[in-house]
């Protein structure tokens, strides 16, 4: 099976710019992740959903940011206006929902907002 | 409020020495247990994970950890690194009624002297 896929691997964006990263999980898992990884923060929960339904949306990231799951196999992450502080690896993960499995995670979308 | 903490933000090795990374949680009851290594420029992989049973788990590449119910504890040890297994090594921990959401440590970061 193919693992987690995200695009862009890599963006960079002027401050106020809309930003949309995508993901894609794994077929056949209906939980999904969005975390931002930083050095000073770590790994932070953005939002969580299952069968497509939004479980948790991060309280600290709602004004900005925007997790969809237009469906079972393509999810996306908006930032709108985008912040020199959203530099960040945005990093996806997803996981069977039937009982407790682990997440897999994509390789990362590294964002730098100047 | 469930917590995870890696008290070493670094640690540093010779090539072919032992290795212990230390994790502790605060939950009343047995969570479930994850380790996760983070190359550079790469997302989370598993190393291995601990549900229920024999306390000491075997993973990928000779890496084992050991549960420790009394001291709510999930350390991570090898009994002789390489210097490929420099990265950063996360502990995690789920709690089974909050979906497969993860709570992750701060993270260490292992480096390999050759």
């Amino acid at each position: 099976d193919a693992g987690v896929t995200q695009t862009p691997r890599h963006e960079v964006a002027e401050k106020g710019q809309t930003i949309i990263l995508k993901c894609e999980p794994v077929s056949g898992h209906n939980d999904l992740f969005w975390y931002r990884q930083t050095k000073i923060q770590g790994l932070e929960l953005l939002s969580y959903f299952r069968s497509k339904s939004l479980m948790e949306d991060g309280g600290a990231f709602k004004d900005r940011f925007k997790a969809e799951m237009l469906n079972s196999s393509f999810s996306t992450l908006k930032i709108q206006p985008t912040e020199p502080k959203d530099s960040a690896v945005y990093l996806c993960a997803s996981s069977r929902d039937r009982g407790v499995y682990e997440q897999y995670f994509g390789p990362g979308t590294r964002l730098t907002v100047l | 409020a469930q917590s995870v903490t890696q008290p070493d933000a670094r640690v540093t090795v010779s090539e072919g020495a032992s290795l212990q990374l230390r994790c502790k949680y605060s939950y009343s009851a047995t969570p479930y247990l994850f380790w996760y290594v983070q190359y550079p420029r790469q997302g989370l992989q598993l190393l291995l994970k601990y549900y229920s049973g024999d306390p000491v788990v075997q993973g990928v590449n000779g890496f084992e950890a050991e549960f420790s119910k009394s001291n709510s504890s999930f350390h991570l040890r090898k009994a002789s690194v390489h210097w490929s297994d420099s990265a950063v090594y996360f502990c995690a921990v789920s709690y089974g009624g909050s979906g497969n959401k993860l709570i992750f440590g701060t993270g260490t970061l292992l480096s390999v002297k050759p």
